[in-house]
């Protein structure tokens, strides 16, 4: 099956600094990608869907210029969480759509990021 | 009232046990997915379903599109059986997820 790989799969950071999350897949063509984040005992959430190259759609509630989507490449999309803080410590998952496989999403194994 | 409700939210069973976890969804869904989530986090995804049965191994998903219900089944369930198990209705423009149910197999 399709694979989709997330970079790093676990972050600590201090409050205030930038985190990068990468999101690729890696034996298909991803036209869209989706963002979620998870915080504990709780399921997921979608944050934001991109598609590539074009701008992100970001779901009530999601600070666009808190969590910053880039899907440059079909195989490529990153989430950057700018100014972290503690409140932003969660489980970050990516997801992607096979241009060819319809409907289907792959899901990456999920970044954990910790803020101090 | 969630989109997709799953149900036991928990449940421990005996290595050898046969499992059943349950969802309902209130949407109308292009697919049904089975995702695991290890307690690491990471998550692995079992089945896509649109109809009928699925089979991998010792795991077996069914869907009634009528009833809006698809089950889990674990055949033989295994301590490395433990994880999450979500089920997710996606209707092709967005995903609706269930909380989750958390399996614990003991030896």
């Amino acid at each position: 099956g399709a694979v989709v790989s997330q970079h790093p799969s676990w972050v600590i950071c201090k409050s205030g600094t930038s985190v990068k999350i990468e999101c690729r897949s890696l034996d298909f063509q991803a036209t869209t990608m989706f963002w979620y984040r998870q915080f504990p005992k709780q399921s997921l959430m979608l944050m934001a869907t991109s598609n590539e190259g074009s701008k992100a759609t970001y779901e009530q509630g999601v600070e666009k210029d808190k969590f910053l989507i880039n899907h440059a490449s079909l195989t490529l999309s990153t989430l950057t969480v700018t100014s972290a803080h503690p409140e932003d410590s969660s489980f970050y998952i990516c997801s992607a759509r096979d241009l060819l496989a319809g409907v289907e999403q792959f899901f990456g194994p999920g970044t954990r990021l910790t803020v101090l | 009232k969630n989109e997709v409700e799953q149900s036991p939210q928990n449940l421990t069973a005996q290595e050898g046990e046969f499992i059943t976890i349950n969802c309902s969804y209130s949407v109308g869904i292009s697919a049904l997915h089975w995702l695991q989530q290890h307690p690491g986090g990471g998550i692995v995804s079992l089945f896509m379903l649109s109809s009928g049965k699925k089979k991998h191994g010792r795991l077996i998903a069914t869907i009634n599109i009528q009833e809006k219900h698809s089950s889990l089944h674990i055949t033989a369930s295994h301590p490395r059986d433990s994880a999450v198990y979500i089920c997710a209705a996606n209707t092709g423009n967005q995903f609706y997820f269930g909380t989750g149910t958390s399996l614990t197999v003991i030896p």
